[in-house]
C-alpha cells in the first residue's frame, strides 16, 4: 500500500522560497503509470492543485503559479519535491502531496504539512 | 471563489439521506470531464470517496454514491451515520484554465 509523507520547514519568511519534499513508501515512483502532485489548502478556503511531475521529470504547473513553482523528482530516494519562490502570506496553507493516475483523481494523499509565511 | 460550486453546509439526522451538489460549467463538468469526490475527516487528509463520477474505491460503503448530469454532479449518502460527519469536496478538470479544479467543500453535520 502506497503511502506519502511530506516534510519541510513549517515557517518561511516573506520573499523567500518554500521547499517541501514528499517521500513515497510502499511503491516506486520509477515504476511509472502515475503522476505525483502537490496540492494546497488555504485556511478557510478550497483546495488548489499546484502541479505534477512524472518519474521521467516531465512536469505541468498550475498557470496561476507557474512563474514561481518548480517540482523535481529524485528516483534514487523515491521522493519528489516542491519549491515555491517569492512567497507571501497568501501562500500560507496546508501542503499535500498525492498520487494520481492518468484519469486524474488523487489517491492516496500525504498527511499534509502546514506552512506559514511570516516574518 | 472556487470553479466548482458546492453548498457550504448540509445536515441530516442519523439514517436519513443527504445529497451534496457540485455545480460547474461547460468548461469542466459540462465538457464531460469526470467528477471525483473526497471525504475529509477532522485532522486527516482528504480520502478518495468516488472516482469517475460513480465508482467507489475498495472499502467505501455502498451508502455513498455519485452521479453526474449536464454541468452538475451530486454525492448522495444514505443511512447517514455519525462517522460521516466530515468535509466533502468534488474535483474535476477545467479545459479553459487547464488545471484540475476543486469545489469549495461542504461540511456535513449529522444531527
Amino acid at each position: 500500500q502506497v503511502q506519502l509523507q511530506e516534510s519541510g520547514p513549517g515557517l518561511v519568511k516573506p520573499s523567500q522560497t518554500l521547499s517541501l519534499s514528499c517521500t513515497v513508501s510502499g511503491g516506486s515512483i520509477s515504476s511509472g503509470g502515475y503522476y505525483w502532485s502537490w496540492i494546497r489548502h488555504h485556511p478557510g478556503k478550497g483546495l488548489e492543485w499546484i502541479g505534477y511531475i512524472y518519474y521521467t521529470g516531465s512536469t505541468y504547473y498550475n498557470p496561476s503559479l507557474k512563474s514561481r513553482v518548480s517540482i523535481s523528482v529524485d528516483t534514487s530516494k523515491n521522493q519528489f519535491s516542491l519549491k515555491l519562490s517569492s512567497v507571501t502570506a497568501a501562500d500560507t496553507a496546508v501542503y499535500y502531496c498525492a498520487r494520481n493516475p492518468p484519469e486524474w483523481w488523487f489517491d492516496p494523499w500525504g498527511q499534509g504539512t502546514l506552512v506559514t509565511v511570516s516574518s | 471563489q472556487s470553479v466548482l460550486t458546492q453548498p457550504p453546509s448540509v445536515s441530516g439526522a442519523p439514517g436519513q439521506r443527504v445529497t451534496i451538489s457540485c455545480t460547474g460549467s461547460n468548461s469542466n463538468i459540462g465538457a464531460d470531464y469526470a467528477v471525483h469526490w473526497y471525504q475529509q475527516l477532522p485532522g486527516t487528509p482528504p480520502k478518495l470517496l468516488i472516482y469517475g463520477n460513480r465508482n467507489r474505491p475498495s472499502g467505501v460503503p455502498d451508502r455513498f454514491s455519485g452521479s453526474k448530469s449536464g454541468t452538475s454532479a451530486s454525492l448522495a449518502i444514505t443511512g447517514l451515520q455519525a462517522e460521516d460527519e466530515a468535509d466533502y469536496y468534488c474535483q474535476s478538470y477545467d479545459n479553459s484554465l487547464t488545471v484540475r479544479v476543486f469545489g469549495g467543500g461542504t461540511k456535513l453535520t449529522v444531527l
